[in-house]
C-alpha cells in the first residue's frame, strides 16, 4: 500500500534560519507530489506541486521542493523562514491515474520564533 | 472565484445521534473528495465522487457513513449513528480533471466533529 512519511513532527526555528522538511513515499509507480500548508485558523493551501519535468519545483512564498526519484523523496525547503511561516505542513502523493486521491503524511508543525 | 465551502464549521453531538456534513465544491469541479483527520493522525481519504457517481469509496470506515452528491453539485456526508471514534476534522476537496490529466485539489476549511 502507498504511504507517506514525514520525519519531523515538530520543528522550531528562529527567523532567518533555513528550513528543510523531509517527505518520503512508498510507491513504485509514477506519482504526483504536493506540499500543502495550513496556517492557524485557515484551510489547507497548496504550496507547490510536481507532476513531471524539472524535479526542482518552486512554489509560493519562497518555498521549493526537489523530487529525487531514486530516493522516493520530495523534501521541502526555504532558505530563510519568517515568523509568518508558522503553520502545519503536509506532504501528499497521488497516483497519475485512477481517482487521484491523496495519501498524506502525518504533517509537520513548524514554529518560527521572532 | 469562490472556494470550497463546508457547513457546519463545528458540530458537537452525543454518541448515537446523527450528523450531516455538507460540502460545496468550486463551481465546475467534477471531482469531489472527502477526507478525515483524527487527532494526532494523518489526513485520510474517505471517498471520491466524479459528478454524482462514487468513483472510489475504499476509505469509508463502515456502513454508518453515507455520502451523497445529488445532481453532481454539493455533497453530504451523514454519520448515523455517531460513535466516539468518529470525532475529527472532516475535509472536503474538489478538483478539475480532464481525461487523464489530473489537477491539484482545493480544500475547504473542514468541519470539526466532536462526539461525546
Amino acid at each position: 500500500a502507498q504511504s507517506v512519511s514525514q520525519h519531523n513532527h515538530h520543528v522550531i526555528l528562529s527567523e532567518a534560519a533555513s528550513l528543510e522538511l523531509g517527505c518520503n513515499y512508498s510507491y513504485g509507480g509514477t506519482v504526483n507530489l504536493f506540499w500543502y500548508v495550513q496556517y492557524p485558523g485557515q484551510h489547507l493551501q497548496l504550496l507547490l506541486k510536481y507532476f513531471s519535468g524539472d524535479p526542482l519545483v518552486k512554489g509560493i512564498k519562497g518555498f521549493e521542493a526537489e523530487f529525487i526519484k531514486s530516493k522516493f523523496s520530495f523534501n521541502l525547503r526555504k532558505p530563510s523562514v519568517q515568523w509568518s511561516d508558522t503553520a502545519e505542513y503536509f506532504c501528499a502523493v497521488s497516483r497519475t491515474s485512477g481517482t487521484y486521491k491523496y495519501i498524506f503524511g502525518t504533517g509537520t508543525r513548524l514554529k518560527v520564533l521572532a | 472565484e469562490a472556494g470550497v465551502t463546508q457547513f457546519p464549521s463545528h458540530s458537537v453531538i452525543e454518541k448515537g445521534q446523527t450528523v450531516t456534513l455538507r460540502c460545496d465544491p468550486i463551481s465546475g469541479h467534477d471531482n469531489l473528495y472527502w477526507y478525515r483527520r483524527v487527532m494526532g493522525k494523518e489526513i485520510k481519504f474517505l471517498l471520491h465522487f466524479v459528478k454524482e457517481s462514487k468513483q472510489d469509496e475504499s476509505g469509508m470506515p463502515n456502513n454508518r457513513f453515507l455520502a451523497e452528491r445529488t445532481g453532481g453539485t454539493y455533497s453530504t456526508l451523514k454519520v448515523q449513528p455517531a460513535e466516539l471514534e468518529d470525532s475529527g476534522v472532516y475535509f472536503c476537496a474538489s478538483s478539475q480533471a480532464l481525461g487523464a490529466v489530473s489537477y491539484e485539489q482545493y480544500f475547504g476549511p473542514g468541519t470539526r466533529l466532536t462526539v461525546t
